[in-house]
């Protein structure tokens, strides 16, 4: 998975908690993003990084935020839980701009009750 | 969002056999394609990539056909093998902007 990890792999919560996902690479790319992957749909983009402190917004980005606080890592926090959340969320990392091949991580997979 | 979509849900193959799994795209303006796999519990992998000043482009076993007048796109697996059984789908971007994911064709194939 091109030297990226994320954590935790898999978490059940409760509606209304927040929840901070970790995603950390070792290749030292400056892109990363965030997607959330649904039955009957392509993976979607939540929010990406294009360096440190620089993010922004994607197609599905609201009840999202995200930080970069290190060139490794980048946390997407679900602020306040809601079950239009469940989903598997991926990280992925590119080299160059939005445009660039992106390589994924293995997936979180996140049960909202 | 842009309609990036496959023709099939599903398709099953024998081994040995080859596999062509397609897929549409909607915008005209798209000038960059990926093919990816997607095993049972794991991330998307990368397999191949094709950008619109070719229409064709092979690697290992696998070759990706673009149609730019229908804005279709193809991927042909030779002589699949079991360990080809995942779902594959294709991602489409123009210069500048996010990419779009297809929702997937599940490819099974029979021993």
């Amino acid at each position: 998975d091109a030297g990226i990890t994320q954590s935790p792999r898999h978490k059940v919560t409760e509606t209304g908690t927040p929840v901070t996902l970790r995603c950390h690479q070792t290749e030292n790319h400056r892109y990363m993003y965030w997607y959330r992957q649904d039955p009957g749909h392509g993976l979607r983009l939540i929010h990406y990084s294009y360096g440190v402190k620089d993010t922004d917004k994607g197609e599905v980005s609201d009840g999202y935020s995200v930080s970069r606080s290190k060139t490794e890592d980048f946390l997407l926090t679900l602020e306040s839980a809601t079950s239009s959340q469940t989903s598997v969320y991926f990280c992925a990392i590119s080299s160059g701009g939005l445009t660039d091949t992106q390589y994924f991580g293995p997936g979180t997979r996140l049960t909202v009750l | 969002g842009e309609n990036v979509g496959l023709h099939l849900p599903t398709l099953s193959v024998q081994e040995g056999d080859n596999s062509i799994i397609n897929c549409a795209y909607s915008n005209s303006a798209s000038d960059y394609f990926i093919w990816y796999k997607q095993e049972s519990g794991k991330g998307p992998q990368f397999i191949i990539d094709i950008r619109s000043n070719m229409d064709k482009r092979q690697g290992q076993r696998v070759t990706v056909l673009l149609n730019k007048t229908v804005k279709h796109l193809s991927l042909q697996i030779a002589a699949t093998q079991p360990g080809d059984s995942a779902v594959y789908f294709c991602a489409e971007t123009n210069t500048g902007n996010q990419f779009y994911f297809g929702t997937g064709t599940s490819l099974t194939v029979i021993p």
